[in-house]
């Protein structure tokens, strides 16, 4: 199975402060596999990025991705206080799908 | 509007048996994929299993391979999980996702439905 190393676990930001996930692989995906969740505390989680760089249906244009092969990264550009939440990437390049141990972000 | 509504979680002993359920409505159910994946609590997402459109595609984690048995019925828009010989690392809020498309993505999740495995 790839195993999805996200860093860092967890981050504490500002608001309108840049932030960035990294989501590193343990083999080559294809860019078109590699997806971003967002989980807020007590709800379900909701696609952000699919394809490593195409925004879902009305998330807002702070949110975007990048990366290919291994290495993946996912950007909030200028934070706010509705995007605290735990974030997690998620391969579907093979069989079986494997997702990063999330990343928590929080508000200073 | 995309609607996945599980049912049937609940408290059961070790060893026993549990049937889970995830209604779908709003879109045509048989043209695609779904997939079950849980979340222990405090802890991460952890795929448990997938079915094609068509029920020709199955695929289970191994944590759950042996025990466990997707299917779904596209009469009635129905995706189930069968869960057989529980333990209680399988603890944890059981979600129903829709596969969005080739890419494997999930781009619709229910609100998930807990189930516990204590005696």
């Amino acid at each position: 199975a790839i195993v999805l190393n996200q860093s860092p676990s967890s981050i504490i930001a500002s608001q309108g402060e840049k932030v960035t996930i990294t989501c590193r692989a343990s083999s080559s995906i294809s860019s078109n596999y590699l997806h971003w969740y967002q989980q807020k505390p007590g709800a379900f989680p909701k696609l952000v990025i699919y394809s490593t760089s195409y925004r879902a249906s009305g998330v807002p244009s702070r949110f975007s991705g990048s990366g290919s092969g291994t290495s993946y990264s996912f950007t909030i550009s200028r934070v706010e206080a509705e995007d605290v939440a735990t974030y997690y990437c998620q391969q579907g390049s093979s069989n079986p799908d494997t997702f990063g141990a999330g990343t928590k972000l929080e508000l200073k | 509007e995309v609607q996945l509504v599980e049912s049937g979680g609940g408290l059961v002993q070790p060893g026993r048996s549990l049937k889970l359920s995830c209604l779908a409505s709003g879109f045509t159910f048989s043209n695609y994929g779904m997939n079950w994946i849980r979340q222990a609590p405090g802890k991460g997402l952890e795929w448990v299993a997938s079915i094609s459109s068509s029920s020709s595609y199955i695929y289970y984690a191994d944590t759950v391979k042996g025990r466990f048995t997707i299917s779904r019925d596209n009469a009635k828009n129905t995706l189930y999980l069968q869960m057989t010989s529980l333990r209680s690392e399988d603890t944890a809020l059981y979600y129903c996702a829709r596969r969005g498309d080739n890419y494997h993505y999930f781009d619709y999740w229910g609100q998930g439905v807990m189930v516990t495995v204590s005696s």
